[in-house]
């Protein structure tokens, strides 16, 4: 049973627009919660975060919002540009990430339009 | 700045034949963690270890997979016998322990195939 859940597995967004992706949560145990972007025949490189004490974190162009009532984050890039088009994984994790393993969605495709 | 480093990065072998994957993680790093990426799956931790004593286990697979850190800059995946459904990528990645809320840095990943 997946605990964390990206809906969309694709999503095409032309460049400068801004680009949402969405995840969902079933375990309220969870109190960190990370974005990974990953290119094809690369790792998972990590994006930005959030612990479950805040709502929103903002890092540049990109920012995630959380909603614990509804166990809901979503990570906003704005402007979207060419070089964000990969896959973005959500992640989660139930003792603040660096000492617990992650628990990941399957990934979201992001594909920016010139 | 090295990053995690992980060796090979593409295996090819023959069911029944033993597979060890190497990582190395970032100087300073207490946290390794393996996790394996399949299409059915998707990205899934397999075990990690904190200051080089496994704590969870639980997402290995089968007793064919083996997991050691004999020091706090080197562990090993084994997979023996391997069978062709363990064709996979496997990543190493590694983090902070002190303190939390910490990231954790990926390896690029070794591709295995099993024939």
């Amino acid at each position: 049973d997946q605990q964390v859940k990206q809906n969309s597995p694709s999503l095409s967004v032309q460049e400068g627009r801004i680009s949402i992706l969405n995840c969902d949560y079933t375990n309220s145990m969870f109190d960190y919660f990370l974005w990974y972007k990953k290119y094809p025949a690369e790792g998972p490189t990590f994006l930005i975060s959030i612990s479950s004490i805040k709502d929103k974190n903002e890092d540049g162009r990109f920012t995630v919002f959380l909603n614990k009532s509804a166990k809901h984050l979503s990570l906003h890039i704005v402007p979207s540009q060419p070089g964000d088009s990969a896959v973005y994984f959500c992640a989660a994790s139930a003792q603040g990430g660096g000492a617990d393993g992650l628990t990941f969605g399957k990934g979201t495709h992001l594909i920016i339009q010139p | 700045d090295a990053g995690v480093i992980q060796s090979p990065r593409h295996e090819v072998t023959e069911m029944g034949q033993e597979v060890t994957l190497r990582c190395k993680p970032i100087s300073g790093h207490n946290s390794l963690f393996w996790y394996r990426q399949t299409m059915m799956r998707g990205l899934e931790l397999l075990i990690y270890f904190n200051n080089n004593v496994p704590i969870d286990d639980s997402g290995m697979p089968e007793d064919r997979f083996s997991a050691k850190m004999p020091n706090a800059s080197f562990s090993t995946l084994k997979i023996q016998p391997s069978e062709p459904r363990d064709s996979a990528v496997y990543f190493c990645a590694s983090s902070l322990l002190a303190g939390s809320y910490n990231e954790q840095f990926f390896g690029p990943g070794t591709r295995l195939t099993v024939l």
